[in-house]
């Protein structure tokens, strides 16, 4: 099975622009988590989706949105961009049932504000 | 709140020494507790995971970790360091009512010298 990938691997963006990050689960995966990872806070959670609906969120800003799509492919998107943006945007899938299963990370997309 | 602390921001050992990387926790009940590695402009791969039962876990590449109730710990060890072992590794536990929003340490990285 392919892994989790995640489209760009790298961007640049200016600051007040906007940008959307895009996240393809393994295949049968409904769940998908986005997290946040930046030198000075560590990795954070955003949010996570499942069946097209948010079930949990973090501690982020309203500029920080996702949703998913009926394939289970997931869009984050941040809005009026700032410095304290720059980061890696980390993307993981998750098969569903039973108590709990592993989350499955994608390599990244690093997120430049310039 | 829950708190994941990782005490090693980094740690040097010579190829073939044996390695304990420290992480305590900060949780009401006994959650899901993980460790993570990340090389550089990599994902996170799990190593190992703890739900319940036995206290002394073996994960990946030769990767074991023992979690210690009453000290809310859950170290991980290797008898002996590869020089690929070199890489960052992450702490991180879920709560068991919603696993999937996972609290992560700050990390600790760890360089192999020959």
């Amino acid at each position: 099975k392919a892994g989790v990938t995640q489209t760009p691997r790298y961007l640049i963006k200016t600051r007040g622009q906007q940008v959307t990050l895009s996240c393809s689960p393994i295949s049968g995966h409904r769940s998908v988590s986005w997290y946040q990872q930046t030198p000075g806070q560590g990795l954070q959670f955003l949010f996570e989706y499942f069946s097209e609906t948010q079930r949990n969120k973090g501690n982020f800003p309203g500029r920080f949105s996702g949703r998913q799509f009926s394939n289970s492919r997931s869009e984050m998107n941040v809005s009026t961009l700032e410095l304290g943006d720059s980061a890696l945007y980390l993307c993981a899938s998750r098969p569903t049932g039973g108590n709990y299963n592993e989350q499955f990370f994608g390599p990244g997309t690093r997120l430049t504000v310039l | 709140a829950q708190s994941v602390t990782q005490p090693d921001i980094h740690i040097t050992v010579s190829e073939g020494a044996s390695l304990e990387l420290r992480c305590n926790y900060s949780y009401g009940a006994t959650p899901y507790l993980f460790w993570y590695v990340q090389s550089p402009g990599q994902g996170l791969q799990l190593l190992l995971k703890y739900f319940s039962g036995d206290t002394l876990v073996q994960g990946i590449k030769g990767f074991e970790a023992e979690f210690k109730r009453s000290q809310s710990s859950f170290n991980l060890r290797k008898p002996s360091v590869h020089w690929s072992d070199a890489a960052e590794y992450f702490c991180a536990v879920a709560p068991r009512e919603y696993g999937n929003k996972l609290v992560f340490g700050a990390g600790t990285i760890l360089r192999v010298k020959s």
